[in-house]
């Protein structure tokens, strides 16, 4: 596996702010994702992270809302923009070490709550 | 549409007693099957997957989970639970080949009596 770390471990954010949230990893991977879970619900892939190009949107989920980045092999950051109180969640990236077992592993996650 | 379904959304056994949750999946083609344990305040640790072969998988902490075909299911186990085991589980599966949407199913969380 690999260690997975991600800043801020939680926050507390005014309505109408944004939060970028960073994904860092200790190896070199293939695929990043972020996952967003909403309180007591399951988790629900946001998108993923492309290295050196835009990312991956999953229904529901627009760049303008959730921008991401990837500059690299390692890291990748999500931003909630123009916060609301629905925004409350847990935010998760995971990364794939190789293919072609898509196995993921978790960062520890995010857990943003907005006021 | 692919979908995972995990019927029990609480369970509570007895320290010491065995333990099964139980997963059904909906797909075209057998996917990548995986379980995984989310403790309080916690992200998210895999316990254990199945790509082929063995229909029976070993993962960490004692777990163990079955994969039938016939069945559409993946049931985790483990024959006897300890108080650190109270969690919640999360079943998930990934097409074959895909770019890797993990669909999960919405969890089971698990209570501990001593």
């Amino acid at each position: 596996s690999a260690v997975i770390s991600q800043k801020p471990s939680r926050d507390i954010c005014q309505r109408g702010t944004s939060l970028t949230i960073q994904c860092q990893v200790d190896s070199q991977v293939t695929m990043m994702f972020w996952y967003r879970q909403q309180p007591g619900q399951s988790l629900t892939l946001i998108a993923t992270a492309n290295q050196g190009s835009e990312a991956t949107y999953e229904s529901g989920f627009v760049i303008d809302k959730f921008p991401i980045s990837r500059p690299n092999l390692t890291f990748s950051t999500l931003t909630v923009s123009n916060m609301s109180p629905e925004d409350s969640s847990i935010y998760l990236c995971s990364v794939v070490l190789q293919r072609p077992t898509d196995t993921q592993y978790f960062g520890p996650g995010t857990r943003l709550t907005v006021l | 549409a692919q979908s995972v379904t995990q019927p029990d959304i609480h369970i509570t056994v007895s320290e010491g007693a065995s333990l099964e949750l139980r997963c059904n999946y909906s797909y075209g083609a057998t996917p990548y099957l995986f379980w995984y344990v989310q403790s309080p305040g916690q992200g998210l640790q895999l316990l254990l997957k199945y790509f082929s072969g063995d229909t029976l998988v070993q993962g960490i902490k004692g777990f163990e989970a079955e994969f039938k075909r016939s069945q559409s299911s993946f049931n985790l186990r483990k024959p006897s639970v300890h108080w650190s085991d109270a969690a919640e589980y999360f079943c998930a599966v990934v097409a074959r080949g895909s770019q890797g949407n993990l669909i999960f199913g919405k969890g089971t969380k698990l209570s501990v009596k001593p």
